[in-house]
């Protein structure tokens, strides 16, 4: 079935050092939307991409949507103690049923002081 | 947060019993969806209502069911539960369809364990 895969699993860094989650899709999408999920907690949404080539940023975060809309990724710049939890990507299959996002398998941060 | 409650918080029952998750929702939108969270498997959609009596099945929807009388209120059913059930599941609402930029709030979530 379709599949929206995300790597890495999991990645420990230093406080201070940056991060990058990769996103992709075995089909193209319509839009993409990144959500965190603090340990123990519920996701939260981030932000939704729609564009081909898009790229947004919210303070430390910058976003990018692929050019062929089945790929995106999630960059942290000098990652937080706040930073910590797990990052989902979520995607609209293009011409799919309308209403069912894909959500990747998500990628778990953890940050060392 | 948005205006979530999911019930119970936490459950523990046993295999072949019947199990009933509520949903209820104070913000008045269209869509709510049960999600269950496996790890490795991330979000998995069981199944979504886009208003009153207007259900629709997602990917992993077999040996579930649900209900939506009210606007406000999303039951998930499991009629005779499984090992396999055991999981985290989360209600979700988005004021449109998820897929015109209408995102996600999540309900704080269900632990049932299925012994």
């Amino acid at each position: 079935g379709q599949q929206v895969m995300q790597i890495p699993q999991y990645q420990h860094v230093q406080e201070g050092e940056d991060f990058t989650t990769y996103c992709n899709s075995s089909t193209t999408l319509s839009n993409i939307q990144w959500y965190k999920q603090r340990p123990g907690g519920h996701p939260v949404f981030l932000i939704q991409l729609v564009k081909s080539g898009e790229v947004k940023k919210q303070k430390r975060l910058t976003f990018q949507f692929g050019e062929a809309k089945k790929n995106s990724s999630l960059h942290i710049t000098a990652t937080q103690t706040t930073d910590v939890g797990t990052y989902f990507c979520a995607g609209q299959i293009y011409g799919g049923a309308t209403n069912k996002l894909i959500f990747g398998t998500g990628t778990l941060l953890a940050v060392q002081p | 947060d948005a205006g979530i409650t999911q019930s119970p918080r936490h459950k523990v029952t046993e295999t072949g019993t019947p199990v009933t998750l509520r949903c209820h929702q104070t913000e008045n939108h269209r869509y709510m969806y049960w999600y269950r969270q496996d790890p490795g498997h991330g979000l998995r959609l069981i199944h979504y209502s886009y208003g009153v009596k207007d259900t629709d099945k997602g990917e992993v929807s077999d040996g579930y069911s649900v209900s939506r009388s009210k606007t406000e209120d999303f039951l998930l059913t499991l009629e005779s539960a499984t090992s396999s059930q055991t999981s985290v599941y989360f209600c979700a609402i988005s004021e449109w369809g998820s897929s015109y930029n209408s995102p996600l709030h999540f309900g704080n979530g269900t632990r049932l364990t299925v012994t």
